[in-house]
């Protein structure tokens, strides 16, 4: 199973919106609505912002936003702030039981 | 609050044994789905494994099958990771995650990883 596909990074001034990509196959992202989205800082465990494509868990921000459109999923980070400043990675399921996460992605504000 | 606490990761030689451990707080750990997620250093995270609520399901990513277990012991709240034939391309922060979704959906709450280093 091939990792998804992510922007190495993508950067953005506070108060703009970012959006990251997140592309896999028809085996995975196309043939699932079960993409999550997590947030890494520095030696920090994973946190889940995303679930579900879209679904945003208790706590996180309306700032963060999922979608996905064919073997595409993506996250925008609305009104950009200094603490969103980290790394983020998708994952997909992949049908029995098994998942693949995206390449990850740093989020860089200018 | 939900828990979630490894403990076991060390350094190994290759060709070595580990056994990897999750202690589980603050939720009814016998009624969710566990998972094994490995990052080694600098790099992205790797899905391990997954064990169904009730221990009947186990599966686990191609490049581990047959020398990483997945166990659980509902009556200790606890999840495993017995490693056997340690590779040095096993060396990582292991983290164990819950899934509120049955096995087929997502990583709600993570521990704080536990790092094995496999050299020799």
């Amino acid at each position: 199973q091939s990792a998804l596909t992510q922007p190495r990074s993508v950067s953005g001034s506070p108060g703009q919106s970012v959006t990251i990509s997140c592309t896999g196959t028809s085996s995975d992202v196309g043939g699932y609505d079960y993409v999550s989205w997590y947030q890494q800082h520095p030696g920090k465990a994973p946190r889940l912002i995303i679930y579900d494509v879209s679904k945003r868990p208790s706590g996180v921000p309306d700032r963060f936003s999922g979608s996905k459109s064919g073997n595409t999923a993506s996250l925008t980070i609305s009104g950009l702030q200094a603490e969103d400043e980290t790394d983020y990675y998708c994952c997909s399921y992949a049908g029995s039981y098994s998942y693949v996460f995206g390449t990850g992605t740093e989020v860089i504000v200018l | 609050q939900v828990q979630l606490v490894e403990s076991g990761g060390g350094v190994v030689q290759p060709g070595r044994s580990l056994r990897l451990s999750c202690a589980a707080s603050g939720f009814t750990f016998s009624s969710y789905a566990m998972h094994w997620v490995r990052q080694a250093p600098g790099k992205g995270l790797e899905w391990v494994a997954v064990i169904s609520y009730n221990e009947n399901k186990k599966y686990y990513t191609d490049s581990v099958k047959g020398r990483l277990t997945i166990s659980r012991d509902n009556s200790k709240n606890t999840l495993y990771l017995q490693m056997n034939s340690l590779r040095t391309e096993d060396t990582a922060v292991y983290y164990c995650a819950r899934d509120p979704h049955g096995g087929y959906g997502f990583f709600d709450y993570w521990g704080q990883g536990t790092l094995v280093t496999v050299s020799s």
